[in-house]
């Protein structure tokens, strides 16, 4: 069974804190990993997608770090506003062998920024 | 910036009846999708398309339900006889295959 999890659950901070949190994914069947931010009313929309083992990138303020021999991946939000309040979502894509054309999501993480 | 979009952006049908959620991806994707989103639960994968035909699907995609691209543009997902359970949001997704999905804004179906 191909299980991504997230942690932690749901996350408040102050406007201006630095947060991150985590996605763990299967090491041995990895092909992708994603992130997307999902607003309330909104659809999810993707932040990154990262392929290599050691990848980091970054997107304003928000960045992501993928080690995909230990399957895990961080989301880094640096000052965070209160336009960030969303769920993070972290998908794995396996390779094709496995099950290519499934992306399957996390849980997700539910951040909330008080002003 | 290309989009997924979806119609309607809220259905609400009794229980028992037929419904058709429809969704135009992005027409040089390959991959096609449906989730669902259950009110305060995780986002669930329903199907996936390619090639026209189902290339996966999971255990909540049961006989009740169908999905069909007719003219190649439109894809949609059939729910026979809807249940009060079946009340969630479904996302329609598109996939190239190499970078990421794209959504589409949603389908809030109600069952009453």
């Amino acid at each position: 069974i191909l299980n991504v999890e997230q942690s932690p659950q749901s996350l408040h901070v102050q406007e201006g804190d630095s947060t991150n949190f985590t996605c763990s994914f299967p090491s041995s069947n990895f092909y992708a990993l994603h992130w997307y931010r999902w607003e309330t009313a909104k659809s999810p929309e993707a932040l990154f997608v990262m392929t290599l083992n050691g990848d980091e990138k970054k997107k304003g303020r928000i960045s992501a770090t993928l080690n995909t021999k230990e399957g895990y991946s961080y989301l880094y939000i640096k000052g965070s506003q209160p336009e960030d309040s969303a769920t993070y979502l972290c998908a794995f894509t396996p390779p094709r062998k496995t099950s290519y054309d499934k992306v399957i999501f996390g849980p997700g993480t539910s951040l909330s920024v008080i002003p | 910036e290309p989009e997924v979009t979806q119609t309607p952006s809220h259905q609400v049908t009794q229980m028992g009846q037929e419904v058709i959620l429809r969704c135009v991806p992005i027409s040089n994707h390959l991959y096609f999708y449906w989730y669902r989103q259950i009110l305060g639960q995780k986002v669930e994968f329903l199907v996936s398309f390619y090639n026209n035909e189902i290339s996966e699907k999971s255990e909540i995609f049961d006989d009740q339900f169908s999905v069909e691209r007719p003219d190649g543009s439109n894809f949609t997902l059939k729910i026979r006889s809807t249940k009060l359970e079946d009340s969630a949001m479904y996302f329609c997704a598109s996939f190239q295959g190499y970078t990421e999905a794209f959504f589409g804004q949603g389908t809030r179906l109600t069952v009453v």
